[in-house]
């Protein structure tokens, strides 16, 4: 059983800070990894992805990835009150069977950023 | 405007009716999924197709139905059989060359 586990919170920083959110996974063929932010009452959106070990930025947003400990965060820096959203971490899985390709989600981290 | 429709964003029925969800995409992507998502939970599989006239079960396919008779489409249908309904329905569509999955904006269906 694939599983990806988050830390539900709610995560509550400041405005400015930097939030921290973490993600791990279970099956350690997992290939790749993806972080949506979700607003209340909307749909997931595609804000990272990241592929290889070690860190990935987009403006204020830096993925980490680490396969050995089996571990993904997002880091925020200057953190808005328009950050404030549940994060879902998703990891992929090529089944190479079945040529398919799934994602697993955690639950989700919901994060509030304090003005 | 390129991108994935969901219609109707809330749809309200009674137990005992199946309805049928829309998702249509014009980004000329090969695969699309079924997802639900239930308060304070994650994403869970419904179905999914890789290509036009083939889709396979996902995790929770229990008291689902689909089809994909058209790149564009891939309607989902509740069933009578589903026993807890309730919950906020999302599609999504892959590019075939690419790992990455895109949602539509949802439908919230409620029975009672």
């Amino acid at each position: 059983q694939k599983e990806v586990e988050q830390n539900s919170g709610p995560l509550s920083v400041p405005e400015g800070a930097i939030a921290s959110l973490n993600c791990t996974y279970s099956d350690r063929v997992s290939q790749s990894f993806f972080w949506y932010r979700q607003y209340s009452g909307k749909s997931p959106e595609l804000i990272m992805s990241i592929y290889s070990n070690g860190d990935k930025e987009d403006g204020r947003f830096t993925a980490q990835l680490n396969k050995a400990s089996q571990y993904v965060s997002l880091l925020i820096r200057d953190s808005q009150p328009s950050d404030s959203a549940t994060y879902l971490c998703a990891v992929n899985i090529v089944d190479s069977g079945a040529g398919s390709y799934q994602l697993t989600f955690g639950k989700g981290t919901k994060l509030s950023v304090i003005p | 405007d390129g991108g994935i429709t969901q219609s109707p964003k809330y749809l309200f029925r009674k137990e005992g009716q199946n309805v049928t969800l829309s998702c249509e995409q014009n980004l000329n992507h090969d695969a699309m999924y079924w997802y639900r998502q239930d308060p304070g939970q994650g994403l869970r599989l419904i179905y999914y197709s890789q290509i036009v006239n083939d889709f396979q079960k996902g995790d929770i396919a229990e008291g689902y139905s689909v089809s994909r008779e058209k790149k564009e489409s891939f309607p989902l249908t509740v069933t009578s059989a589903q026993k807890n309904p309730t919950a906020f329905y999302l599609c999504a569509s892959r590019d075939g060359s690419g790992l990455e999955q895109y949602f539509g904006p949802g439908t919230r269906l409620t029975v009672t």
